[in-house]
């Protein structure tokens, strides 16, 4: 059975405090981790996919990494809109729906 | 872009009745559609995988005479909870998976009451 665990279950950082959220994962045939973002009531808003180990991508503040047993997702210099819950979920197959984590929630003071 | 949207963002009905929710990929063609579910400080869980054209796949515990899912088009599925319960308050949302890539993208949320 495939299993995310994500750390910390919370965070809360100054402003400009830089960071890393981990996610850890067991799947059987990996076809990509994806990182998402969620606001409160709210759909995840997709951030990056990771194929395979080594990978890493870049958006702003966040930059994503993956090893083969976990996957951190770096946030430099934060700023209070970057408050939000982190969501990382992994895929089996080509059409197979994600299993995700139950997120970091981060939360930015400025 | 790639903006999925759901119809409507919340609802309240009584214990009993049935109610449908719409999922439209908005600029982009979707041959698999994917409904989750979340409760309250919990993560998404997978609840069927829909595909144009076929029958949807369910989740293990997922009852499929309870959430009824038509993907009749590449750009709408619909999940009409039939029978609804207040144990079926939940939110609900719905991704379409963008080819030739694996992402999914999110909708909004339906909020869904059962009193």
């Amino acid at each position: 059975e495939d299993q995310v665990t994500q750390s910390p279950e919370a965070l809360r950082l100054q402003e400009g405090e830089s960071s890393s959220l981990n996610c850890s994962y067991t799947v059987s045939g990996l076809r990509g981790l994806f990182w998402y973002r969620q606001d409160p009531g709210k759909g995840p808003e997709f951030l990056f996919t990771l194929y395979s180990a080594g990978e890493e991508k870049e958006k702003e503040r966040l930059k994503a990494t993956l090893t083969k047993k976990e996957s951190f997702l770096h946030i430099t210099a934060p700023k209070p809109e970057d408050s939000a819950t982190y969501l990382c979920a992994v895929r089996r197959g080509g059409a197979d729906g994600l299993t995700f984590g139950k997120g970091t929630h981060l939360i930015i003071q400025p | 872009g790639a903006v999925v949207s759901q119809h409507p963002s919340w609802v309240i009905c009584k214990s009993g009745t049935s109610v449908k929710i719409e999922c439209r990929s908005l600029d982009f063609q979707a041959t698999t559609m994917f409904w989750y579910r979340q409760f309250p400080k919990q993560s998404l869980m997978l609840m069927a995988t829909s595909n144009e054209g076929s029958k949807a796949t369910y989740e293990q515990g997922v009852e499929k005479d309870k959430f009824l899912i038509n993907h009749a088009s590449l750009t709408l599925s619909t999940l009409t909870v039939t029978s609804a319960h207040p144990e079926d308050s939940s939110f609900y949302i719905c991704s379409a998976q963008r080819s030739p890539t694996d992402t999914q993208y999110f909708g909004p949320g339906t909020r869904l009451t059962v009193l």
